[in-house]
């Protein structure tokens, strides 16, 4: 059973049209991360959130904004999406000290 | 942050072991190791993680030098499907969380 959902699995939107990727989880898990990964690179976090605590990476663009309206749920804003903002998109939760992060299979986003 | 540096690519044949190198040398005496694994289009997935004793599950062991700046992952047995692009992961601590920092991975090929 997948325990990390993201939703849609493909993405497609217009340039500079706001676009929202979703990503739940079944786990209880207290921490989310949203990684950002281009074609032949490795995934690049964009931000974390430790319950309601927010951690931004340093150089995350201001276009890109999160939400976590509850444990379950966490949201990536593209606020303007630019052709260099095409990527899969992937979140993953965690809970503990000691443990692994589980992954979801990602969003494909293409900016048209 | 703790930086990892891997092989760009490695092969093996199908059968025997493969051995996946990992450079972590600025690593903090807190930060764990974690590897992860990321077949084409889907999510990373969690293979095993480490501080400083070598450890082993029922997909690959994991082996740590004493001074802790260097790692190994085994896959004892390297089949078809363990064809995949292998990450080292520093797990970095913050004020109240973690975060994964992935290295820029090793693509291994397993041959027939």
């Amino acid at each position: 059973d997948a325990m990390v959902i993201q939703n849609p699995r493909y993405q497609v939107t217009q340039f500079g049209k706001p676009v929202t990727l979703s990503c739940s989880q079944t786990l209880n898990h207290n921490v989310m991360y949203w990684y950002q990964q281009k074609s032949s690179q490795a995934p690049k976090l964009l931000f974390h959130y430790y319950d309601k605590d927010f951690n931004n990476e340093a150089d995350t663009p201001d276009n890109f904004q999160s939400r976590r309206p509850n444990t379950s749920f966490c949201f990536l804003d593209i606020r303007s999406p630019g052709l260099g903002d095409a990527a899969m998109y992937l979140c993953a939760s965690r809970t503990g000290l000691n443990t692994e992060a589980f992954f979801g299979q990602g969003t494909r986003l293409t900016v048209v | 942050d703790a930086k990892t540096t891997q092989p760009t690519s490695m092969d093996c044949a199908e059968g025997r072991a493969a051995n996946l190198p990992c450079n972590h040398s600025t690593i903090s005496g807190n930060e764990y190791v974690y590897w992860y694994r990321q077949i084409h289009s889907q999510g990373p997935q969690y293979i095993i993680h480490g501080l400083k004793n070598n450890e082993t599950n029922e997909m690959a062991s994991l082996i740590i030098t004493e001074d802790r700046k260097s790692s190994t992952l085994i896959l004892p047995h390297a089949t078809l499907r363990d064809t995949a692009v292998y990450y080292c992961i520093v797990r970095v601590r913050m004020d109240s969380s973690y975060k994964l920092i992935f290295g820029s991975g090793t693509r291994l090929l397993v041959r027939p």
